[in-house]
């Protein structure tokens, strides 16, 4: 069974500071990865995602994370934040292995940007 | 375009009734998802529906059922409920099988049992 663990339950940043959160999963074979951003009072977003290629992607909003295979780790980046990226950001993965489109979701990060 | 709607908003239910949660996918799109997102975790999978069959279950009770239409809108249905299900019930859609797809979510149904 897959299991992604986010270790930040939240984080609290000023603006322009950056931004690294931590994503790791289980899943040992082929995986596809996503971030999803949930603002306040809206609905799940999808800000970027991996199935394959280029490890290092990049999504909207100028966010990016890189997919390091050997530590299982998909880590969320942002060099500079802005107070409107206060919102709850979650990590997935799925699997082609596992015959459906489940996506397994971290616990999920709440980011506070203090202005 | 329309994105995935679900209805109610939100619900009001006692322990032991019965519920059914609403999803209208994005145009085109075959592909339904059930997640519950319990206050303070991540969504969890619940089912997924292709072209009206069921493509996959999550660890749910029997109490937790659901179905796809024709036109591919789908219903989430669970019965005797405890407090415990109450939760943010999030509908997914997507495109086909392919694993490259994303899926996108809907603003759920908040449903709490008293």
């Amino acid at each position: 069974a897959q299991s992604v663990s986010q270790h930040n339950h939240h984080v609290i940043l000023s603006e322009a500071a950056s931004l690294e959160l931590g994503c790791n999963y289980s899943y040992g074979g082929t995986v596809n990865l996503f971030w999803y951003v949930q603002y306040p009072g809206q609905h799940l977003q999808l800000l970027l995602k991996y199935f394959s290629g280029d490890p290092l992607v990049k999504g909207i909003k100028g966010f990016e994370a890189e997919f390091i295979k050997s530590k299982f780790s998909f880590n969320l980046r942002k060099p500079s934040v802005q107070w409107s990226d206060t919102a709850e950001y979650f990590c997935a993965v799925n699997s082609p292995n596992f015959g459906n489109e489940k996506l397994t979701f971290g616990t999920g990060t709440r980011l506070t940007i203090i202005p | 375009d329309a994105g995935v709607t679900q209805s109610p908003t939100h619900l009001i239910k006692t322990r032991g009734q019965h519920v059914t949660l609403r999803c209208s996918p994005i145009s085109g799109h075959k592909s339904v998802s059930w997640y519950q997102q319990v206050l303070g975790q991540g969504p969890q999978f619940i089912f997924q529906y292709y072209e009206k069959e069921e493509r996959g279950r999550g660890n749910f009770p029997d109490r937790f059922s659901a179905r796809q239409f024709p036109n591919y809108s789908s219903e989430l249905n669970v019965n005797a409920l405890l407090l415990g299900d109450s939760a943010l019930y999030l509908c997914a859609s997507s495109s086909d099988r392919t694993y490259k797809n994303i899926q996108y979510f809907g603003a759920g149904t908040r449903l709490s049992v008293l």
